[in-house]
């Protein structure tokens, strides 16, 4: 069965500049997680999807950061204007609802 | 307020030395309890489920124990490669949230 898939798996942009992350979860999930990890801390989430619908995004910097799930499946993240504080570590995982919630690898984001 | 907190932060072992990691938590409502494994530059790896006090799970060198306020993963005899960051969370059973520890960071030295 194939996992979570992310992408790109590092980035380094300056600051005030955009990114965007790319997540497709495993096929059947209908909850899809955007979490951020600083190191030496857990994750912490930004926004959970169940299909396209937002669960909860009350931790996402709204002034900054937006989320979209098309169709129910693929979801992208994007940070415009980035600040040095964005860099870290985006987790993207996603879980049948109510179950364990699987990750990809994650995109390492430095902000220069 | 629903609260998560692993203790220690960090565990040095030599290999073969048993010892435990500790999840314990004020949540409400809760549905189930997971844990996980993290390695350096990797997203976490999922260990266990477990929905009820009194509850255990075993896989290898890992046992996990489930009471009311807290949640165990027993290492025995472990080895190197068992070295990683371990996390606990727990899914609310309000709202399927997540709420997640801090991590322990784990070392086995051979």
């Amino acid at each position: 069965e194939a996992g979570v898939a992310q992408s790109p798996r590092y980035k380094i942009i300056e600051k005030r500049q955009s990114v965007a992350f790319w997540c497709n979860p495993i096929s059947g999930h209908a909850t899809l997680y955007w979490y951020q990890q600083i190191l030496g801390q857990g994750p912490k989430l930004l926004i959970q999807f169940q299909n396209n619908g937002v669960v909860d995004d009350s931790q996402l910097p709204k002034d900054r950061f937006s989320a979209e799930r098309l169709k129910g499946v693929d979801s992208t993240l994007k940070i415009q204007p980035a600040k040095l504080e964005d860099s870290a570590v985006y987790l993207c995982a996603s879980s049948l609802w109510g179950a364990e919630a699987f990750f990809g690898q994650g995109t390492r984001l430095t902000v220069v | 307020e629903d609260q998560v907190t692993q203790s220690p932060e960090a565990l040095r072992l030599q290999e073969g030395e048993s010892s435990s990691l500790n999840c314990s938590y004020t949540v409400s409502g809760l549905r189930g309890l997971f844990w996980y494994r993290q390695d350096p530059g990797k997203g976490p790896e999922f260990l266990f489920t477990l929905y009820s006090a009194g509850e255990e799970k075993e896989k290898e060198r890992l046992k996990a124990t489930l009471t009311k306020k807290e949640s165990f993963l027993h290492i025995t005899a472990p080895k190197p490669e068992d070295s990683a960051t371990y996390l606990c969370a727990f899914l609310m059973d309000s709202n399927y949230q997540l709420i997640w520890g801090a991590g322990t960071k784990l070392i086995i030295k051979p």
